[in-house]
């Protein structure tokens, strides 16, 4: 089983809202991964978290904020987003060791308003 | 650095066609190489990789070899069908944790 699941599908909010994304997989991964996409770009990489400790940030602004609660979870909390921060937010997660496959979630489409 | 460099899109090819999507990369030492497809409204589902120079990766009846000698990992298929539309990302991973995205290729098949 190699699935990475997502929720929500669809995400709309407003730029006072406060939501989260969530992730989660239950194949031992033991990094996980947010990206960023927008359309007909490739995924940019936000955060990752490995150990459940965040190991990479790529000097993504503070109103992304994640956390990893325990190695089969992984959320984005958002807070004052800006219209452009409309895209694909995928998770992904791999075993962690250096060049393991990532494998990819379904992705939370969010439109901020 | 680290980089990768797909030949652009968008590739319209009809039914039975041969495929062929270039990728080169640039990276130090030995990276892993994948290539990555998204169908319409999807995430990123992987398609195949390989590890070390002359290694080839297959599934579903695409293939690609990684040429260190021309730093190369094309995207290779004999007969597309419709349901291979998609974009096609490559991908090289140098052993830092993080993934070097081609821009990738959108392809369209027609019936």
């Amino acid at each position: 089983d190699t699935e990475v699941t997502q929720t929500p599908k669809h995400l709309v909010m407003g730029m006072t809202n406060k939501k989260s994304l969530k992730c989660e997989q239950h194949m031992g991964h033991r990094a996980m991964y947010w990206y960023k996409q927008k359309a007909k770009k490739p995924p940019e990489l936000m955060f990752v978290y490995s150990y459940e400790k965040l190991s990479i940030n790529e000097s993504v602004p503070s109103r992304f904020s994640p956390e990893c609660p325990n190695s089969s979870l992984l959320n984005l909390h958002l807070h004052a987003l800006q219209p452009e921060d409309s895209a694909l937010y995928l998770c992904a997660s791999n075993q962690g060791a250096p060049t393991d496959t990532q494998y990819f979630g379904p992705g939370t489409r969010l439109t901020v308003l | 650095g680290n980089s990768v460099t797909q030949m652009e899109g968008p590739v319209t090819l009809s039914e039975e066609a041969f495929l062929t999507i270039n990728c080169t990369y640039t990276a130090t030492g030995y990276p892993s190489l994948f290539w990555y497809v998204q169908y319409p409204g999807e995430g990123l589902q992987l398609l195949l990789k390989a590890t070390k120079a002359d290694d080839k990766g297959s599934n579903k009846g695409f293939e690609a070899t990684y040429r260190k000698e021309t730093t190369s990992f094309h995207l290779e298929k004999g007969s597309v069908q419709v349901s291979d539309s998609a974009v096609y990302f490559c991908a090289l991973d140098n052993q830092g944790g993080k993934l070097i995205f081609g821009q990738g290729t959108e392809l369209s098949v027609k019936p």
